[in-house]
């Protein structure tokens, strides 16, 4: 079946613009997360959507949201661009939520912000 | 505040030799805990899971919560091998998160 599926792969986008990254889950997994991952900070958590809502926001400004529609397909947008907004941006899903499941990751969008 | 610690970014091993990754963490609750492995250019792949206690490509990992510690093993490496390896911990409560360590780039020398 098919994966994760992030689109698009690469983005280059100016300072103060916005930029919305999409997801495809797996299909029948319910669960999405995001993911920022850049050479300083690692991978580090942004927040998961189940069933439409999201349920945990990690430590980013709030220029930084998505959703979650019904089909379990997920966007992030991040508005007023800065460049350290720099990064590979994940998205993983699983079936269901709780920590028996392992998240399967996409390939990610490479914004690069200029 | 949960945490993940891989003390070691870089780790060179030659082919045949035995590898342990090392992996600690800081976390009041209950955790459950991983190891993602990404190949070069491939995207982030999940090792193991230490609820199955499974062996994959022949690592292994052992989750021993009185040194807070899920180091991977692997009794002979291969050049197959070389990757980033991150450890990571799931929060629980209903809203999960995956927290990573840092990463351990492992290079298996011919």
């Amino acid at each position: 079946k098919a994966g994760v599926t992030q689109t698009p792969r690469y983005l280059i986008k100016t300072r103060g613009q916005q930029v919305t990254l999409s997801c495809s889950p797996i299909s029948g997994h319910r669960s999405v997360s995001w993911y920022q991952q850049t050479p300083g900070q690692g991978l580090q958590f942004l927040f998961e959507y189940f069933s439409e809502t999201q349920r945990n926001k990690g430590n980013f400004p709030g220029r930084f949201s998505g959703r979650q529609f019904s089909n379990s397909r997920s966007e992030m947008n991040v508005s007023t661009l800065e460049l350290g907004d720099s990064a590979l941006y994940l998205c993983a899903s699983r079936p269901s939520t709780g920590g028996l499941w392992g998240y399967t990751f996409g390939s990610g969008t490479r914004l690069t912000v200029v | 505040a949960q945490r993940v610690t891989q003390p070691e970014k870089l780790l060179s091993v030659f082919k045949g030799a035995p590898v342990e990754l090392k992996c600690n963490y800081s976390y009041s609750g209950s955790p459950e805990l991983f190891w993602y492995v990404q190949y070069s250019r491939q995207r982030l792949q999940l090792l193991l899971r230490h609820i199955s206690r499974e062996s994959i490509k022949g690592f292994t990992a052992d989750l021993n919560k009185g040194e807070t510690s899920f180091h991977l093993k692997k009794p002979f490496a291969q050049e197959e091998d070389s990757a980033m390896y991150y450890c990571a911990l799931s929060t629980q409560g209903g809203s999960e998160k995956l927290v990573f360590g840092k990463g351990t780039k492992l290079t298996v020398n011919p």
